[in-house]
C-alpha cells in the first residue's frame, strides 16, 4: 500500500518553455505533499508544500512563479516549471503522507522522481 | 540553521559484514526521525523510523539508534548484501511540524 505515482519520469525540454510533473497517491489520500527538488550526490532539498484546495507553501529561495504547484484533489498535485533555463536541470521528486491523525509522525511515501533536462 | 548531517559521505563493506550509518542532527526539538534508502535513479525508499521517546528500534536487518544526548542517529545493517548498496538519508521532523529535513546521505557500497 501507499504508493505514489509520478509522471513522467523523464522529461527533456527546450529553454523557455513549460513543463507539468505530476504526483498521484494511488491508494490513500493526501491533504498534503511535498515536492522536493536533488542535485546529483546530494541531498534532497524541500522546495514547497502542496495543500489541497489552498496555496502552496514555498521554502526560502524558492520562487513561486517560476515553480507552480497546484493540488486540486485529494489525490493528485501537479508541479509546474515555467520558462524553463538550463539550471532548472534536476531530479525533481514528489512525496506525501497518508492523511490521519497525528501523521506528521509517519514517513513520507516518495515517487519516483522526474529526471528534467532543459537544452 | 536546522540541519541533520552526516559523518561519512561514503562508507565500503564487505558482503556480510554489518554496516553502520551515523548522522548528527542539530534541532534538539526534533521529535520523528527516518531513515531512507534511495537507489539510484529512483526516489527514497523508507526504512526504518524512531520517536523521541525511545532509543532503539530494531527491523528485519536493521536497527535505528537513537542518542538524544549527544543529538546522533545512526542505522545499523546486519548482514549487508549487495542490494543494500545504495544512499542512505537520515531525516527529521521538528515537533509538531509536517515537514521533513534531510540530511546529507551516505553511499554505501558492499563488495562481494
Amino acid at each position: 500500500g501507499a504508493v505514489v505515482s509520478q509522471h513522467p519520469s523523464r522529461v527533456i525540454c527546450k529553454s523557455g518553455t513549460s513543463v507539468k510533473i505530476e504526483c498521484r497517491s494511488l491508494d490513500f489520500q493526501a491533504t498534503t505533499m511535498f515536492w522536493y527538488r536533488q542535485f546529483p550526490k546530494q541531498s534532497l532539498m524541500l522546495m514547497a508544500t502542496s495543500n489541497e484546495g489552498s496555496k502552496a507553501t514555498y521554502e526560502q529561495g524558492v520562487e513561486k512563479d517560476k515553480f507552480l504547484i497546484n493540488h486540486a484533489s485529494l489525490t493528485l498535485s501537479t508541479l509546474t516549471v515555467t520558462s524553463a533555463h538550463p539550471e532548472d536541470s534536476s531530479f525533481y521528486i514528489c512525496s506525501a503522507r497518508e492523511d490521519r491523525p497525528s501523521s506528521y509522525n509517519s514517513p513520507l511515501h516518495f515517487g519516483n522522481g522526474t529526471r528534467l533536462t532543459v537544452t | 540553521g536546522e540541519s541533520v548531517g552526516l559523518h561519512l559521505p561514503t562508507l565500503s563493506v564487505q558482503e556480510g559484514d554489518n554496516s553502520i550509518i551515523n548522522c548528527a542532527y542539530s534541532n534538539s526539538a526534533s521529535d520523528y526521525f527516518i531513515w531512507y534508502k534511495q537507489e539510484s535513479g529512483k526516489g527514497p525508499q523508507f526504512i526504518i523510523d524512531i520517536r523521541s521517546n525511545m532509543d532503539k528500534r530494531q527491523g528485519q536487518r536493521v536497527t535505528v539508534l537513537l542518542n538524544k544526548t549527544v543529538k546522533h542517529l545512526s542505522l545499523q545493517i546486519a548482514a549487508t548484501q549487495p542490494g543494500d548498496s545504495a544512499v542512505y538519508f537520515c531525516a527529521e521532523n521538528p515537533t509538531g511540524g509536517f515537514k521533513t529535513i534531510f540530511g546529507a546521505g551516505t553511499r554505501l557500497f558492499v563488495k562481494a
